[in-house]
């Protein structure tokens, strides 16, 4: 069964520029988290998908952040326009339930120049 | 606000020896405990956790960890170091019911020498 991945590994953009980061969960798996970590600080949560509804958006730092999971598969997360201090990794996992685990995907590293 | 505490960034071990990660999280109601592990260039992967009953969990790779609710903590042990327990260890709370929205800490780095 293969498991959470994300797209791309690496992204290296300009201030200003839109990224879009990619995750796909493990198939049947109806909840899908964000998180982010910025360099040498705690992973933070960002949001949570249950299907194609956000569940708990909580920890979206702005609306430079857009998330979406159209049709409950896949989920993209979009910055528009980037800044500096959005860089960091970013982390997707998903669950078949809410009391069952996360699993993690390997994340995205965003640098922001 | 809800925070979890790991204290040292990097801990150094030989092999052989004792390893233990300290963690502490800020509220006295009892929540759900989490030990992560992430090797390089994958995702986090879940060693141990502690819902309810025993308070002594026990994970693979042969890590256990305590929960004390006196004392807020949930500290990860093992009692002999191997080279590829190398890695970043994250400890992590939830106080949702189940795995939702986890409050990791800032994570330590175990280093193991021969």
């Amino acid at each position: 069964e293969a498991g959470v991945t994300q797209f791309p590994s690496h992204s290296v953009i300009e201030k200003g520029q839109t990224v879009t980061l990619r995750c796909d969960p493990i198939s049947g798996h109806d909840n899908l988290y964000w998180y982010r970590r910025v360099m040498g600080k705690e992973i933070k949560f960002l949001l949570h998908f249950v299907k194609e509804s956000k569940q708990d958006e909580s920890g979206m730092p702005n609306n430079r952040f857009l998330a979406e999971r159209t049709g409950g598969t896949y989920s993209t997360l979009k910055v528009q326009p980037a800044e500096l201090e959005d860089s960091g990794v970013y982390f997707c996992a998903s669950s078949q339930d809410t009391t069952d685990e996360q699993f993690f995907g390997p994340g995205t590293r965003l640098t922001v120049l | 606000a809800q925070s979890v505490t790991q204290l040292g960034s990097h801990v150094s071990v030989s092999e052989g020896a004792l390893v233990l990660l300290r963690c502490n999280y800020s509220s006295s109601v009892p929540p759900y405990l989490f030990w992560y592990v992430q090797y390089p260039n994958q995702g986090l992967q879940l060693l141990l956790k502690y819902t309810t009953g025993a308070t002594l969990v026990k994970g693979i790779n042969g890590f256990e960890a305590e929960f004390k609710k006196s004392e807020t903590s949930f500290h990860l042990t093992k009692p002999s170091a191997h080279m590829s327990d190398a890695a970043e260890y994250f400890c992590a709370v939830s106080w949702l019911v189940g795995f939702q929205k986890l409050v990791f800490g800032t994570g330590t780095r175990l280093l193991v020498s021969p």
